[in-house]
């Protein structure tokens, strides 16, 4: 199982929107609605910020958002942060009933 | 709250051994599937294995299979990954991680590494 494809890194100034992206195949991120986001700053474990493509878990600030479209999710980040530089990665079930992460992508907050 | 404490990571040598635990407190353990995840140093997450709530549904990524034994015990609230032929590709901060819902790991331990080196 390959990793998802995303772009190794995006930036953006205060006040923007960024918008990542994590492109996979049918038999992983088209074929179901199991895409998940993660943050992970320098030395922590990963956080959930997205989870079955667009729904954010308690407590989650609503700058983020998730969507998807065939085979490729996106996580859009608004108004962004100075505390949003960090690495994002997706993740999606698959039809071998595994889970599948992508490649990550850091975001730097100029 | 939800906690996860992993420990028994370490150096150990080629071909070796390890067997890694997680600790689980602040939940109703057996309801849910746990996930063992990996991250190699300055690389990304790689998903290692799944274990069903009663212990008896599991799979593994083909990196691992055959290598690797996910277990737990309810009774104690902990998960375990047996690693054996261990290889030097296999050096990472292991992860356990609660499934949340619909394989999203919902909450994180702080990770123990692993190095496998001779």
């Amino acid at each position: 199982q390959s990793a998802l494809a995303q772009y190794a890194s995006v930036s953006g100034s205060p006040g923007q929107s960024i918008t990542i992206s994590c492109t996979g195949t049918s038999s992983d991120v088209g074929g179901f609605d199991y895409v998940s986001w993660y943050q992970q700053h320098p030395g922590k474990a990963p956080k959930l910020m997205i989870y079955d493509v667009s729904t954010r878990p308690s407590g989650v600030s609503n700058r983020f958002s998730g969507s998807k479209s065939a085979n490729t999710a996106s996580l859009t980040i608004s108004e962004l942060q100075a505390e949003d530089e960090a690495d994002y990665y997706c993740s999606s079930y698959t039809t071998s009933s595994t889970l599948v992460f992508g490649t990550g992508t850091r975001v730097s907050v100029l | 709250q939800v906690l996860l404490v992993e420990s028994g990571g370490g150096l150990v040598k080629p071909g070796g051994s390890l067997r890694l635990s997680c600790a689980a407190s602040g939940f109703t353990f057996s309801d849910y599937f746990m996930i063992w995840i990996r991250q190699a140093p300055g690389k990304g997450l790689e998903w290692i294995s799944y274990i069903g709530g009663s212990g008896t549904d599991t799979n593994y990524a083909d990196s691992v299979r055959g290598r690797v034994t996910i277990s737990r015990d309810n009774a104690k609230n902990s998960l375990y990954l047996q690693m054996n032929s261990l290889r030097v590709e296999d050096t990472a901060v292991y992860y356990c991680a609660r499934d949340g819902s619909n394989y999203s790991p919902d909450h994180w331990g702080q990770g123990t590494l692993v190095t496998v080196s001779s």
